[in-house]
């Protein structure tokens, strides 16, 4: 079992759409970050969190520590959010990555 | 802002060739990474620098070898490069290392090795 698993694998969705993408680890964490990367380009930060919930415009991240669980919304979606999204958990001085969840979004 | 810089963007290379990655930050970071993507599975972490002046074996560094130049540049380099290589490459880098710093990716490097 992966360390850290997303779901869903992939997601579609049509423009204006509330979108939740899920993530749960099973190690301890210090700080979770949620990444943005789309086709065929580099990788950006969206949030880096350890509790709580944190927005920035239309994205919002939300962390649970005692249940070991994340969610990263995205509140009025626009095909310009179509990306992979990646969970990333901070575990003893490194990264452990999510395989990502794939959202494409449709006008 | 020029953030972490990656070259070259795409490669091909025949099996047993050599060749290296660049990766250089201007943001005065102490930490680098490299990673590798590949589908289906999450990035995983080759090698880092700590600092400048340190490197350290990842999850998977078997095949590669790095040198921190100085605190701006790390590369990446394949000595005899394999098909098992082939993958997406990533440089990143960080504040300090350990937890609770944010981490700036760089765009990637596309690598064929046929």
């Amino acid at each position: 079992k992966n360390e850290v698993e997303q779901s869903p694998q992939n997601l579609t969705a049509q423009e204006g759409e509330f979108i939740t993408i899920n993530c749960s680890y099973s190690v301890g964490i210090s700080a979770l970050h949620w990444l943005q990367q789309h086709p065929g380009g580099g990788i950006v930060s969206l949030f880096m969190l350890s509790s709580g919930k944190k927005k920035h415009g239309r994205l919002i991240a939300t962390i649970n520590i005692q249940e070991k669980h994340s969610s990263l919304h995205i509140t009025a979606s626009h095909p310009r959010d179509s990306a992979v999204y990646i969970c990333a958990v901070d575990n003893t001085d490194k990264l452990i990555f999510g395989t990502g969840t794939r959202l494409q979004v449709f006008p | 802002n020029a953030g972490v810089t990656q070259t070259p963007k795409f490669q091909v290379l025949k099996t047993g060739q050599s060749m290296t990655l660049q990766c250089a930050q201007d943001m005065n970071h102490n930490s680098m990474y490299w990673y590798r993507q590949d589908p289906g599975m999450g990035l995983r972490l080759i090698y880092y620098s700590a600092s400048e002046g340190t490197t350290d074996k990842g999850e998977v560094p078997n095949g590669y070898n790095v040198s921190r130049l100085n605190k701006r540049e790390f590369s990446l380099r394949l000595e005899s490069a394999a098909p098992s290589q082939t993958s997406v490459y990533f440089c990143a880098s960080s504040p300090q290392s350990g937890n609770n710093y944010g981490y700036t990716f760089g765009s990637g490097t596309r690598l064929t090795v046929v």
